[in-house]
């Protein structure tokens, strides 16, 4: 059981737009900063958002933008292309846990 | 170019012992807190331990406290995990990540990941 909710799976066709959620507490979203990840198959995670430093690191298109309210954040994605099917992690740090702490993934289907 | 370069997986026994080493370059290491992440296989990413820049701070998920103790070298730009007390649960791949500050927690986000190395944990 992740301390960050996020659903297993979202789809969406070529060219539309997306959204993941990732839901926490006052501990960790509420007050800490949360950041992105996008893994695809056999790879190593890569930094989308992070909410602190301009958003998105070099090199990651404005395809990729990341919303917070409270102690939900979001990942959204537009123009979606086949390349974009990955899982994508939330995590931030939890300020009771003295912990990082990550979503349990959300596996994006390009339909 | 930052490069993390992970070392010293491979199969152990329950209840064995194994060291990982991540090798960094790129960056002055020093400045840096860095993290070690695992993934079990078919599972989502577990944060498992971080250390500050210089050494002094360390920080452990509940599931590894007690059997792991994260290390740092900065003469040699490299970053440890001794695990010990090893269990089935603890196979995955571990890879280490450089964090965006010296000091470990709010600021905490990982640009950069090396490429991973599998702990298998069987009899």
């Amino acid at each position: 059981q992740s301390v960050l909710t996020q659903p297993p799976s979202v789809s969406a066709a070529p060219g539309q737009k997306v959204t993941i959620s990732c839901s926490g507490s006052s501990s960790n979203i509420g007050n800490n900063y949360v950041s992105w990840y996008r893994q695809l198959p056999g790879t190593a995670p890569k930094l989308l958002i992070y909410e602190k430093k301009n958003n998105r690191p070099s090199g990651i298109p404005d395809r990729f933008s990341g919303s917070k309210s409270g102690t939900s954040a979001t990942l959204g994605i537009t123009g979606l292309q086949t390349g974009d099917e990955a899982d994508y992690y939330c995590g931030t740090w939890d300020s009771s846990l003295s912990a990082e702490v990550f979503g349990g993934g959300t596996r994006l289907t390009v339909l | 170019e930052v490069q993390l370069l992970e070392s010293g997986g491979g199969l152990v026994q329950p209840g064995g012992s194994l060291r990982l080493s991540c090798a960094a370059s790129g960056f002055t290491f020093s400045s840096y807190a860095m993290s070690w992440v695992r993934q079990a296989p078919g599972k989502g990413l577990e944060w498992v331990s971080a250390i500050s820049g210089s050494g002094d701070s360390t920080y452990y998920a509940d599931s590894v406290k007690g059997r792991f103790t994260i290390s740092r070298d900065n003469s040699k730009n490299t970053l440890y995990l001794q695990m010990d007390s090893l269990r089935a649960e603890d196979t995955a791949l571990y890879y280490c990540a450089k964090d965006e500050v010296a000091v470990v927690g709010t600021l905490t986000s990982f640009e950069y990941w090396g490429q991973g190395t599998l702990v298998t944990v069987s009899s």
